[in-house]
């Protein structure tokens, strides 16, 4: 079965830079696998951040970048806000026509 | 302005069967695929099922399948997620979620809850 493996939680001091990864339990993430990013605040819904890797989502801010780092999916944030506080998921796309979340990363920004 | 409006939720003692839907609006409904996605109380996000644009195809999680099906109604905007034999695991927030392309997701709705307890 596979796992999709994030932090679970980060800290980040306001303006500072965070980097959230999105890993599998065995092997490594790719392009082929097209990671896409979420936010998700308590009692809202997820609000799409970045798809296919590296694009940021309509309205998203620049803050938010996606990459391939080593045999990992990345989230980077930059120039960390007090509304940047909220759960981030990753998601895989498998082979087999499935689709993996990570288990969540809680960010902190204090 | 791309709209999805989830219904259906509520409580069902385990065995019992559920029917959810999602209505859309704002975008060419029968192009895109859409996917079930749940999230269980102070859990995270789990892929539940997904159709595709012209229902023809379908896929689901092993956790639900043989018991869960997705099926839409191109007619009339919405989807469906048909749940039986409902365990307590399943209770959860039931998002509907529409397809950017057919490996990711753009828009959500705000979710519908299923409780399963006797």
């Amino acid at each position: 079965q596979t796992v999709v493996t994030q932090e679970p939680s980060f800290s980040v001091s306001p303006g500072g830079t965070v980097t959230i990864t999105c890993g599998l339990s065995s092997g490594s993430v790719s392009t082929t696998h097209y990671p896409s990013w979420y936010q998700q605040t308590p009692g809202q819904a997820p609000r799409t951040l970045i798809y296919s890797t590296n694009t940021r989502s309509s309205g998203v801010s620049d803050r938010f970048s996606g990459s391939i780092l080593g045999n990992k999916a990345a989230l980077t944030i930059t120039g960390a806000q007090a509304d940047d506080e909220s759960d981030y998921y990753c998601v895989l796309y498998m082979e087999s026509d499935n689709w993996v979340f990570g288990g969540g990363t809680k960010l902190t920004v204090l | 302005e791309v709209q999805l409006l989830e219904s259906g939720g509520g409580l069902v003692q385990p065995g019992r069967s559920l029917r959810l839907s999602c209505a859309a609006s704002g975008f060419l409904f029968y192009n895109y695929a859409m996917t079930w996605v749940r999230q269980a109380p102070g859990k995270g996000l789990e892929w539940v099922s997904t159709v595709t644009g012209n229902g023809g195809l379908t896929y689901s999680a092993d956790s639900v399948k043989g018991r869960f099906t997705i099926s839409r109604d191109n007619s009339k905007n919405t989807l469906f997620l048909h749940m039986n034999n409902l365990r307590a695991e399943d209770t959860a927030v039931y998002y509907c979620a529409k397809a950017r392309s057919w490996y990711d997701f753009d828009y959500w709705g705000q979710g519908t809850l299923v409780t399963v307890s006797s």
